[in-house]
């Protein structure tokens, strides 16, 4: 049974620049939310994609987007890069939005120059 | 209101020892209470759960205990071994099911 996969593993990118990560949900599950955990801190919620959709969206701004496609699997894309988003950038999935536990893939690891 | 209070920051064990992580919330409407391992360079692995209407859950070395009087629930590791240094994190959800995570706690086991 495949867990949740992200790549790539790692990312160097400079400012300003624009940058995507991917996502493959749990088999068997329909629901990709999005997180990022800077250095020593808790996961935040960036958003959660159902049905190709964007469902709920935390306090990031709209420099952050995403995507879902029809097999579920999302990308998250971030424009104009800061050097605060470095960061490492967990996708999370789930078998619909009221499903209570999510599984985490390995994440991205983001560094900005 | 939407914070989750974890503490300590950092805890040092030895082997055997039991290592008790807490985690404090305000939202009345969180539902759910979940803790994750997290080894470095690694995703958070989810170890237990927890609903408000049940005042304690054991999985295996992990207890859970929760007050929801307090709005306080905390996680307890029996016989700690090496293997259990890792980053934990409690979280919470409501019904939107967007995790809001602790700041973590960073556990040492010495041999």
């Amino acid at each position: 049974d495949a867990g949740v996969t992200q790549s790539p593993t790692h990312l160097i990118k400079t400012r300003g620049q624009q940058v995507t990560l991917r996502c493959s949900p749990k088999s068997g599950h329909d629901t990709v939310s999005w997180y990022q955990q800077a250095l020593g801190q808790g996961p935040q919620f960036i958003f959660q994609y159902y049905e190709e959709e964007e469902r709920q969206r935390g306090n990031f701004p709209d420099r952050f987007s995403g995507h879902q496609f029809p097999n579920y699997s999302s990308e998250l894309n971030v424009n104009a890069l800061l050097l605060g988003d470095s960061a490492l950038y967990l996708c999370a999935s789930s078998l619909g939005t009221r499903e209570e536990t999510q599984y985490f893939g390995p994440g991205t690891r983001l560094l900005v120059l | 209101q939407q914070q989750v209070k974890q503490s300590p920051q950092s805890l040092i064990v030895q082997k055997g020892g039991i290592p008790i992580i807490n985690c404090a919330y305000e939202n009345t409407a969180f539902d759910y209470f979940p803790w994750y391992q997290q080894f470095p360079g690694k995703g958070p692995a989810l170890l237990i759960a927890i609903r408000p209407d049940v005042s304690e859950k054991k999985e295996g070395r992990f207890t859970i205990s929760f007050n929801k009087s307090a709005k306080q629930f905390s996680l307890h590791i029996m016989d700690s071994q090496p293997g259990d240094s890792a980053t934990y994190f409690c979280a919470a959800s409501g019904s939107a099911r967007q995790l809001t995570f602790g700041s973590g706690t960073q556990l040492t086991v010495l041999p």
